[in-house]
This record gives C-alpha cells, structure tokens and sequence, in this order.
C-alpha cells in the first residue's frame, strides 16, 4: 500500500541544535516533495520545495535533501530556536494525477526549548 | 508567498444545518483549488480537487451531496458541508495553485462544530 511516513513522536532539541526530520514514503513515485510548518487551528506554510532530480535545496536556516534510492527526504533547521517550534509536514506530488495533489504525512511536531 | 483567504475560521452549527466556507486567492489566479479536512494530530486528508469552471473531482469515500463544491472564479472556491452532522466536525482547509509544479498556498482552515 502507499505511505508516507514522519516520526509520530514529538522531536526535543535544545535551542542552537540542529533539528532533523525524517519523511519516508512507500509505493510513490514523486516529481517532487515539499515541507510545510503548521502552528496548532492554523494551515500549513509553505517552507521548500524540492523536485525528483534535486539532491539538496537550501533556504536561510533550512535544508532540505532528497533521496529516490531511499525513498527518503530529511528535512533540517540548524540553530534553531523556540520560534521553530510547530508541526512539520512533509507532502509529495506524485507523477501521476497531473502533478496536481499532494499527499501529506501526518506531521512531526518539533518543540525548541531555550 | 501568495495570500489565500479562507473564511469564516470558526463556525458552529446545528445538526442538520448547512455551512459555507469560501476559499479566495488574493494575489494570484488560482487555476486549481483543493479542500482538505484534518483531525486532531492526524494528516491532511484530501476531500477534493477543483478546476475553475469545471465539475470538482472527489477522493474515494468523500460523498459529493455531501460536500458540495463549487469553484465559480479564478479566485474563489467554496465548500458547502449540507446537512451538517456531529461526525462531520473537523478542521477544513482549503489550498491553491496557479500553475501544475508551483507549490500550493494554504487558507488559515476553518473549525466546523456541528451541535
């Protein structure tokens, strides 16, 4: 069956840590994945998008990679700070249906603490 | 990034009722519209997709008569929960896309509680 999976349990780092955030998938083949933040009775913001043929891309504090031998994108915040404290969505698009859905994986939330 | 407006963010109502919730695209035309729903800690499930001027297109157990969906402009979408019942309280967001490959611009949701 197809899956997309990130660590159900809440991920704690001390500020200034690297955070790191795992997305599996199963029985998808993406064009391309994208990470989202959600803050609690709020909708996702969009964070990086990275496509099929990309290994890495990187914006300010964040880092995305993307491994299609794996099945697998980690997702990074380096120095991170109370304020990155939220869920965080990984979603992909798959080849088929038009590149037009994203299907999403239930969320990691992160939790910064000073 | 883009502005998508989804309105109203909260709204009770009574079983048997009907609610709208409407979707804009304030900065962009968005050509494709999608209505998600999401409870407590869990994904975001998509209900449907929607292409302006056209029929929406619904995932496998998401009751049309149901949820009816209606995307009129460029810009707005909405969704009409009919004959509203306690199971279907929920979080619903909607998103949107300009063009096939950009990344979709989410609606701060709405919390439907149906009593």
């Amino acid at each position: 069956s197809q899956k997309i999976e990130q660590n159900s349990e809440a991920l704690n780092i001390q500020e200034g840590k690297t955070a790191t955030l795992t997305c599996n998938y199963t029985n998808y083949s993406p064009a391309y994945l994208q990470w989202y933040r959600q803050d609690p009775g709020r909708g996702p913001v969009f964070l990086l998008l990275i496509r099929e043929n990309e290994k890495e891309k990187r914006k300010e504090r964040l880092k995305v990679t993307f491994d299609t031998t794996l099945k697998q994108s980690l997702f990074h915040i380096t120095a991170s700070q109370p304020a990155d404290s939220a869920t965080y969505l990984c979603a992909l698009v798959p080849f088929s249906g038009g590149y037009n859905k994203l299907i999403f994986g239930a969320g990691t939330r992160l939790a910064v603490h000073p | 990034g883009a502005v998508v407006s989804q309105h109203p963010s909260r709204v009770i109502c009574k079983s048997g009722t009907s609610v709208k919730i409407e979707c804009r695209s304030l900065d962009f035309q968005a050509t494709t519209m999608f209505w998600y729903r999401q409870f407590p800690k869990q994904s975001l499930m998509l209900m449907a997709t929607s292409n302006e001027g056209s029929k929406a297109t619904y995932e496998q157990g998401v009751e049309k008569d149901k949820f009816l969906i209606n995307h009129a402009s460029l810009t707005l979408s909405t969704l009409t929960v009919t004959s509203a019942h306690p199971e279907d309280s929920s979080f619903y967001i909607c998103s949107a896309k300009g063009q096939v490959g950009t990344e979709a611009f989410f609606g701060q949701g709405t919390r439907l509680t149906v009593v």
